[in-house]
């Protein structure tokens, strides 16, 4: 089965600095790759998502690149803010249904 | 629109004893898949569930199945409790089966196994 794997665990930033979180995948036959925000106590929130013909994406501050020959994928987050304080999971999926395999998370610390 | 909707928030059982938990899509969806998300861990998929038909399952034993009814709602259910079933499950819906729509995920629900 597919494994994801996520680097860094833990991020700690200042206000206003990037953020970069990596994920890596094993299985060549993923095609999509969301990015979830978790507050705490609370559910995920897709953020942003990329599709295995894209190679980037970007929403504002958030951006997203694939590299499908390294089967790796990477968060970017410009101009941090305090409100960017959450966990976040990368994941891959594949097929014709909603399995997405999520990496381990990242708890992003943006420090004002 | 309401969002996906689960109950209940919280739950205390004790190993050995079943647990039902309850799903409801946001209005016009007809997807639902269920994850396990144990404390400090990404979420874990087991179960999806489109026009009442399971289209797949992750790696959990056979004391966990779910259904799907006709007005897309779903269950969870969850026999011989472990300890190690002691999780948030969260409940997604999506308006299709496939991977052309994102996943809302509802509040979970919070399951204590003593």
């Amino acid at each position: 089965g597919e494994n994801v794997e996520q680097h860094p665990s833990t991020l700690s930033v200042q206000e206003g600095d990037s953020a970069v979180i990596k994920c890596t995948y094993s299985d060549s036959a993923s095609n999509y790759f969301p990015w979830y925000k978790q507050e705490l106590g609370k559910r995920p929130q897709l953020i942003i998502d990329i599709r295995s013909n894209v190679g980037e994406k970007k929403d504002q501050r958030i951006a997203v690149t694939l590299n499908k020959t390294a089967k790796h994928f990477s968060l970017h987050i410009t101009e941090t803010q305090p409100e960017d304080s959450a966990v976040y999971f990368c994941a891959a999926g594949s097929g014709g249904y909603q399995k997405v395999t999520f990496g381990t998370g990242t708890k992003l610390q943006v420090i004002p | 629109d309401a969002g996906v909707t689960q109950s209940p928030t919280h739950l205390i059982k004790t190993r050995g004893q079943q647990v039902t938990l309850r799903c409801s899509p946001i209005s016009g969806h007809k997807s639902v898949s269920w994850y396990q998300q144990v404390l400090g861990q990404g979420p874990q998929f087991i179960f999806q569930y489109y026009e009442k038909e399971e289209r797949g399952r992750g790696n959990f034993p056979d004391r966990f199945s779910a259904r799907q009814f006709p007005n897309y709602s779903s269950e969870l259910n969850v026999n011989a409790l472990l300890l190690g079933d002691s999780a948030l499950y969260l409940c997604a819906s999506s308006l299709q089966g496939g991977l052309a729509g994102e996943q809302y995920f509802g509040p979970g629900t919070r399951l204590t196994v003593t």
